[in-house]
């Protein structure tokens, strides 16, 4: 699987989008990028994943660039409760094995 | 999305004793779960991976004989940490692929305590 890179931190104003970047510039064709994030001492949660396109749901949305190397999920309005470390990961598809790296802790501000 | 529960929540044993974690899946039927570990401060490392009805195939430097995986069911699957010490402390937390919707989904974890 390819490596990812996400910042340790970043924190975010509650109601204001939070940009959370990844990059990954070793993705092979073949594989996803998945987004999920871990609320302080529960399972992480599954937020988005994608191939080559952008994706969106009810959670979040993702951008990947057009060279696959890069990708940012924006949630769009962050509350209090995203507060949470976020987690990018490349995997070849989700029956595979998932390689969880240190994410990125987003703390949400009032 | 997808349910994955996990029991218990949390669990204290003593040094020396078995302890067994249960996951399941709730509202799917799973041929593939994994399980992985999670220290203080630390991100989660994959332990194992479980097919039904087959062996679990294990990550290097797990145990196979100390973290026993059972996969008998396709909602079903258990770990149980054997003579588990006081290192075996940690979180414990299940996953299950949802088959076709091509997602892994992570029940809430278990908190075990070895005194």
């Amino acid at each position: 699987d390819a490596k990812t890179t996400q910042p340790p931190s970043m924190d975010c104003a509650e109601g204001r989008a939070a940009n959370l970047p990844c990059n990954h510039s070793t993705i092979s064709g073949n594989e996803y990028v998945y987004w999920y994030r871990q609320i302080h001492s529960q399972g992480p949660q599954y937020i988005i994943h994608g191939l080559k396109n952008n994706e969106t749901n009810e959670m979040a949305s993702l951008i990947i660039t057009e060279d696959r190397k890069s990708s940012t999920l924006i949630l769009p309005h962050a509350t209090l409760r995203d507060t949470a470390v976020y987690y990018c990961i490349v995997t070849w598809a989700s029956g595979s094995r998932l390689t969880f790296g240190e994410g990125t802790q987003l703390t949400v501000n009032p | 999305g997808a349910v994955v529960s996990q029991h218990p929540s949390w669990v204290i044993c003593k040094s020396g004793t078995s302890v067994k974690i249960e996951c399941r899946s709730l509202d799917f039927q799973a041929t593939t779960m994994f399980w992985y570990r999670q220290f203080p401060k630390q991100s989660l490392m994959l332990m194992a991976t479980s097919n039904e009805g087959s062996k679990a195939t294990y990550e290097q430097g797990v145990e196979k004989d100390k973290f026993l995986i059972n996969h008998a069911s396709l909602t079903l699957s258990t770990l149980t940490v054997t003579s588990a010490h006081p290192e075996d402390s940690s979180f414990y937390i299940c996953s299950a692929r949802q088959p076709g919707i091509d997602t892994q989904y992570f029940g809430p974890g278990t908190r075990l305590t070895v005194l």
